[in-house]
């Protein structure tokens, strides 16, 4: 199985700031790296698909980079409505395996 | 596009429980579909997939020999049978729809989840 680990697990930002999460894979997994955003009390969200492929209607301050075993998120000019948890997630082998999730929350 | 659960509740340890996830929106019998399961207050964890045509189906380990993923295409749903629950099956439980219509294993819908709670 293969094994995702995000860092940081908590991050608390200011309105403006840009934000980085990263995910590193335990083997190879080319480009089939996922990102969804899970506000409080709300199901998950796509934003990013296969690494760096932004999803239709997604704010253009989100944008993922990476390939192989390590992958970033990067949030540009974090706004309020960004306050989730941010998830990995791997397809490239099953079983499918999501990141523990990175917390950012709006200081 | 809308996917909607149904059928959680409480349930004793060693019990069964269905649940269904009704989908509207787009061409059912195109798409894979998902099960994902959050523990309160924990990350995402991957269930069971299918695909359209049902001829592809996988589990996680978590759950092998005890739960069932189906789907009837005439009816646009999705199901997910689950027997022999256990405490640490507690969860949210969601159902997505794959990006493609082969197992993709990412997801641009989610239903709105339905919590089962395995508790005497």
């Amino acid at each position: 199985e293969i094994v995702l680990t995000q860092s940081p697990d908590f991050q608390s930002v200011t309105p403006k700031e840009k934000v980085t999460i990263t995910c590193r894979a335990s083997q190879n997994i080319g480009s089939s790296l996922h990102w969804y955003q899970q506000k409080p009390d709300q199901s998950p969200k796509l934003l990013i698909k296969y690494a760096s492929q932004s999803m239709s209607g997604v704010p253009s301050r989100f944008s993922g980079s990476g390939s192989g075993t390590d992958f970033t998120l990067t949030i540009n000019s974090l706004e309020a409505e960004d306050a989730a948890a941010y998830y990995c997630h791997q397809s490239s082998s099953l079983p499918w395996t999501f990141g523990q999730g990175t917390k950012v929350e709006i200081k | 596009v809308q996917l909607l659960e149904s059928g959680g509740g409480l349930v004793q340890p060693g019990g069964s429980l269905r649940l269904s996830c009704a989908a509207s929106g787009f061409t059912f019998n195109t798409y894979a579909l998902t099960w994902v399961r959050q523990a309160p207050g924990k990350g995402l964890e991957w269930v069971s997939a299918i695909s359209g045509s049902t001829s592809s189906i996988y589990y996680a380990d978590s759950v092998k020999g005890r739960f069932t993923i189906s789907r009837d295409n005439s009816k646009n749903t999705l199901y997910l049978q689950m027997n022999s629950l256990r405490a640490e099956d507690t969860a949210v439980y969601y159902c997505a729809k794959d990006g493609l219509p082969y197992i993709s294993g990412w997801y641009d819908c989610w239903g709105q989840g339905t919590l089962v709670t395995v508790s005497s």
